[in-house]
């Protein structure tokens, strides 16, 4: 069975320092992977996807990157956190075979300070 | 671009039976998702609609109108663990899954 991990579970970061959160999946070959954050109280919000190793796409502009060094590995990233980088965020996977159901992983809780 | 409401809030009582609507427009429609969120956790998938219908399983059953771009999700037999947000999430050809803002359903003994 496909299992999805997160870590860290928490994280309280000052502003301006470098953010680095992890996301791997377990059985199962090139999954969609995707990035979402859920501010407090609100809806989730899609801000990256990856078809592939190395194929990442934004959806909408910020100060985080994502990377996909490997098939089952994805990576969200900051060079510099701001104070509205705070929220939940949460990594999900999907089949390549269409984008069906996503499944999520347990998520980071992100204060930036 | 693809535009999704829900309730925000709904509250009902114990043993009840519930019912969260979500209405839809998007082009290219590829199914309809319900998931839960309890607070603080990881949102869990409940059903998938991609045909007009109703989809049972358990106490949870999912409703689609392809036609009318409207979906619900029914609770009987509410349990006070079933107090969580419920999200609908619209799937389209060409594009990823959107989320609509979620209802928080509240329910009291």
């Amino acid at each position: 069975s496909q299992t999805i991990h997160q870590w860290p579970a928490t994280l309280v970061q000052p502003v301006g320092s470098p953010l680095s959160l992890e996301c791997t999946v377990e059985g199962t070959s090139n999954p969609n992977l995707y990035w979402y954050r859920q501010a407090a109280g609100r809806g989730l919000q899609l801000l990256f996807y990856s078809v592939g190793i190395g194929q990442i796409s934004s959806e909408v502009p910020q100060n985080l990157s994502a990377s996909r060094p490997q098939d089952r590995q994805f990576i969200l990233s900051s060079k510099k956190l701001l104070l509205s980088d705070s929220g939940f965020y949460l990594c999900a996977w999907s089949p390549t075979s269409a984008k069906e159901t996503q499944y999520f992983g347990p998520g980071t809780r992100l204060l930036v300070l | 671009g693809q535009n999704i409401d829900q309730p925000t809030e709904m509250t009902a009582t114990e043993g009840a039976i519930v019912q969260i609507n979500c209405t839809y427009q998007t082009s290219g429609f590829n199914g309809l998702f319900w998931y839960q969120q309890h607070a603080g956790e990881a949102p869990t998938f409940l059903s998938y609609n991609v045909l007009d219908g109703l989809e049972e399983k358990g106490r949870f059953s999912s409703f689609l109108s392809r036609s009318k771009g409207y979906s619900y999700l029914l609770l009987k037999e509410l349990q006070m663990k079933d107090s969580a947000s419920y999200l609908c999430a619209v799937g389209s050809y060409g594009q990823n899954f959107v989320f609509g803002p979620g209802t928080r359903l509240s329910v009291l003994p």
